[in-house]
C-alpha cells in the first residue's frame, strides 16, 4: 500500500524557516518524481514544486523560488522541502504528493497534509 | 503560465442527477489533463487522469473529455458521497496549475 507521510510543519514567525519531510513506502520511490502541493486556508490547491527520481530535474512555481528547495534521499525513501523566508502567505497545509506511474504530470497519491502556520 | 478556468464555481445538485463541470486552459494541453474531488479536511483524490481516463477504483459514473484547451467532468447519477470540491490540473508543463475549484452542494 502507497503511504506518504509529511511531517515538520508547525507555527513560525514570518521571516523564518521550517523543513518538511515526507516518508514515503509501499513503492519504489526512485522510480517517481515527487511533488509539494499546498492548500492556504478555504482556498484551492496551488502547486510548488517537482523533483525527477534521480533529482535531475527540479522546478518551483514562482512563489517559492529563491526561498523553497526541495530534496529527497532515495535511500531513506524521503522528501524534503526546505522553506526559508517565510511570509504569511505560506500559510497552507502542504501535501507530498507522487506523479501517476502512467500518465505524465497527473497526480496518482497524496499525503494527509502538515499545516504550515506563519504569524508573529 | 496555463491558466485554467473551471465553471460554474459552485452548483447545486440532487442525488440522481447529471453533473458536468467544465474546465478551460488558457493555451492548449493536448490531452493532459486530469481531475481531482477533495472532501473537507481530507487530501485530494485523483479521479480522471490524461482527459479521459479513469483512476483505479473510481466508480465508473465518473467520466471525462476534451482535449486542447476544453475539458468536460461528468458524473452520471449522483450519488450522496459525490458531494464535494472538484479540481482539474494541467499536467503538460511547468509550472502545473490547478483550476479554482467548483464546489458540488447539495440542492
Amino acid at each position: 500500500e502507497v503511504q506518504l507521510v509529511e511531517s515538520g510543519g508547525g507555527l513560525v514567525k514570518p521571516g523564518g524557516s521550517l523543513r518538511l519531510s515526507c516518508a514515503a513506502s509501499g513503492f519504489t520511490f526512485s522510480s517517481y518524481s515527487m511533488n509539494w502541493v499546498r492548500q492556504a486556508p478555504g482556498k484551492g490547491l496551488e502547486w510548488v514544486s517537482s523533483i525527477s527520481g534521480s533529482s535531475s530535474y527540479i522546478y518551483y512555481a514562482d512563489s517559492g523560488k529563491g526561498r523553497f528547495t526541495i530534496s529527497r534521499d532515495n535511500a531513506k525513501k524521503s522528501l524534503y522541502l526546505q522553506m526559508s523566508s517565510l511570509r504569511a502567505e505560506d500559510t497552507a497545509v502542504y501535501y507530498c504528493t507522487r506523479d501517476h506511474s502512467g500518465s505524465y504530470g497527473s497526480i496518482d497519491f497524496w499525503g494527509q497534509g502538515t499545516l504550515v502556520t506563519v504569524s508573529s | 503560465d496555463i491558466q485554467m478556468t473551471q465553471s460554474p464555481s459552485s452548483v447545486s445538485a440532487s442525488v440522481g442527477d447529471r453533473v458536468t463541470i467544465t474546465c478551460r486552459a488558457s493555451q492548449g494541453v493536448s490531452s493532459w489533463l486530469a481531475w481531482y474531488q477533495q472532501k473537507p479536511g481530507k487530501a485530494p483524490k485523483l479521479l480522471i487522469y490524461a482527459a479521459s481516463n479513469l483512476q483505479s477504483g473510481v466508480p465508473s459514473r465518473f467520466s471525462g473529455s476534451g482535449s486542447g484547451t476544453d475539458f468536460t467532468l461528468t458524473i452520471s447519477s449522483l450519488q450522496p458521497e459525490d458531494f464535494a470540491t472538484y479540481y482539474c490540473q494541467q499536467a503538460t508543463s511547468f509550472p502545473r496549475t490547478f483550476g479554482q475549484g467548483t464546489k458540488l452542494e447539495i440542492k
